[in-house]
């Protein structure tokens, strides 16, 4: 099974300032089609997961430009340029190349 | 806009059976059956786990190790719905559950419903 891993688990974070998240695979998430299947969800409190990045650095239907997806193989990273108040939550990346696997995810706080 | 809607939650107790299901909202039942449709289920203050993954003729399905042999997906096309039916619960099996139409990501989400597995 494919394992995925994330850090820092917990990040603070300064409106205004850039933050970012590291995602790590056990194995290459990359599929012969060419596409890399790394997402990344937010969670915020009280709601369901909603898609910010799929296939490593597609950005979902509505999500701010400030969010951005890259990496490839094993290591991901998910970068927000500048940091907003609503941007609190629970971060996971997600590999969908063996079914799904969710990462242990990030805690986003102000 | 697509909206999925679970139900079927509730609590049961060790060893019983409970049936989910995820249908889409009244503007977007005509394409339901389109959509590929992925189980998650998050138990209290953990993250989510994938469960199960169905596909548009229900052709592919796929379990998590942890469910596989005690829950079964399907879908009923006529009815508009996927069904997850929970044999064997166990404690652990307390969860949230949401339904997720998977579309390059798992893009749609429902607001989950809730099974409680207690004695």
């Amino acid at each position: 099974d494919i394992v995925v891993t994330q850090s820092p688990l917990s990040l603070p974070v300064t409106p205004g300032e850039p933050a970012s998240i590291s995602c790590r695979s056990s194995q290459s998430l990359l599929h012969s089609s060419g596409n890399t299947y790394l997402d990344w969800y937010l969670q915020k409190p009280g709601q369901s997961p909603q898609l910010l990045i799929y296939l490593t650095s597609n950005r979902a239907s509505g999500v701010p430009d400030r969010f951005s997806g890259s990496g490839s193989g094993t290591d991901f990273t998910l970068k927000i340029s500048r940091v907003e108040a609503e941007d609190v939550g629970i971060y996971y990346c997600v590999q969908a190349l063996e079914k799904w696997t969710f990462g242990p995810g990030t805690k986003v706080e102000i | 806009e697509v909206q999925l809607v679970e139900s079927g939650g509730g609590l049961v107790q060790p060893g019983g059976s409970l049936r989910l299901s995820c249908t889409a909202s009244t503007a977007s039942k005509g394409t339901f059956n389109n959509y590929e449709i992925n189980w998650v289920r998050q138990g209290p203050g953990k993250g989510p786990e994938w469960i199960s993954f169905i596909s548009r003729a229900g052709t592919t399905i796929l379990y998590a190790d942890s469910v596989k042999g005690r829950f079964t997906i399907s879908r009923d096309a006529a009815e508009n719905s996927v069904s997850l039916q929970m044999n064997s619960l166990r404690v652990e099996d307390t969860a949230v559950y949401y339904c997720a139409r998977y579309y390059g990501g798992l893009d749609y989400w429902g607001q989950g419903t809730l099974v409680t597995v207690s004695s």
